[in-house]
């Protein structure tokens, strides 16, 4: 079975802080997915990554896929309260008919 | 419209009564999905549709039934269920086709109780 980890699993911060969300795998994937997701809705795509190495920026966020594309992390710079909520990474494999592998997700809760 | 959308949002249900959930994609996608979200668990792959055919069943027990009319519109038929079973439950699509990233987009989810 193939496992994506995400560390931490839970994470309460204080407005302002700065956090790194991990998502780690042993398998290779063509490419990973961030997504957030807030209580009672459903996932929300933040961004795709699909080169080794790649870094992606969408604001405050900074997303890095690994060299070996077995790996990311999402780094928050500043967090808000508006930053809460579940995170999620996804992979997606070759020759898998287009399935993703979930990680089991980092819940942030930042404090005002 | 636009995006995919979920019908309930809620549902509460007795273990004998059946239900349908339903679920709508304004993107032009061609394959859609039903996952299974319980606490502290991953995102449960349940069922995969591409072009209407059914892809991919999970070991779901039979007490739950996909279907999918046509390429907008994707159903998951609920009977006998069990108290286990509560739990979010997301539809999600895709433009599928080996589409390259396979950019998987969500509803909002229907968050079922089995009393």
């Amino acid at each position: 079975t193939q496992l994506l980890e995400q560390s931490p699993q839970f994470l309460s911060i204080q407005e302002g802080e700065n956090l790194t969300v991990y998502c780690n795998s042993s398998s290779v994937f063509s490419s990973l997915q961030w997504y957030r997701q807030e209580p009672g809705e459903g996932p929300v795509l933040l961004v795709t990554v699909v080169t080794g190495g790649e870094v992606k920026k969408l604001k405050r966020l900074t997303f890095q896929f690994g060299d070996a594309r077995k790996d990311s992390s999402l780094h928050i710079t500043a967090a808000q309260p508006g930053d809460t909520g579940l995170y999620l990474c996804a992979g997606a494999q070759y020759n898998q008919g287009g399935k993703l592998i979930f990680g089991q997700g980092t819940e942030l809760s930042v404090k005002p | 419209e636009t995006g995919v959308t979920q019908t309930p949002r809620h549902l509460v249900m007795g273990m004998t009564n059946k239900k349908s959930l339903k679920c709508e994609q304004h993107l032009g996608h061609n394959a859609m999905y039903w996952y299974k979200q319980s606490a502290k668990k991953p995102l449960e792959l349940m069922f995969v549709y591409s072009l209407e055919e059914r892809v991919e069943n999970n070991s779901v027990p039979s007490r739950f039934s996909p279907e999918c009319p046509n390429s907008s519109h994707l159903f998951l038929h609920l009977h006998t269920l069990q108290p286990e079973d509560s739990a979010l439950y997301l539809c999600a699509s895709s433009l599928g086709g080996g589409a390259p990233y396979n950019e998987q987009f969500f509803g909002p989810g229907t968050r079922l109780t089995v009393l």
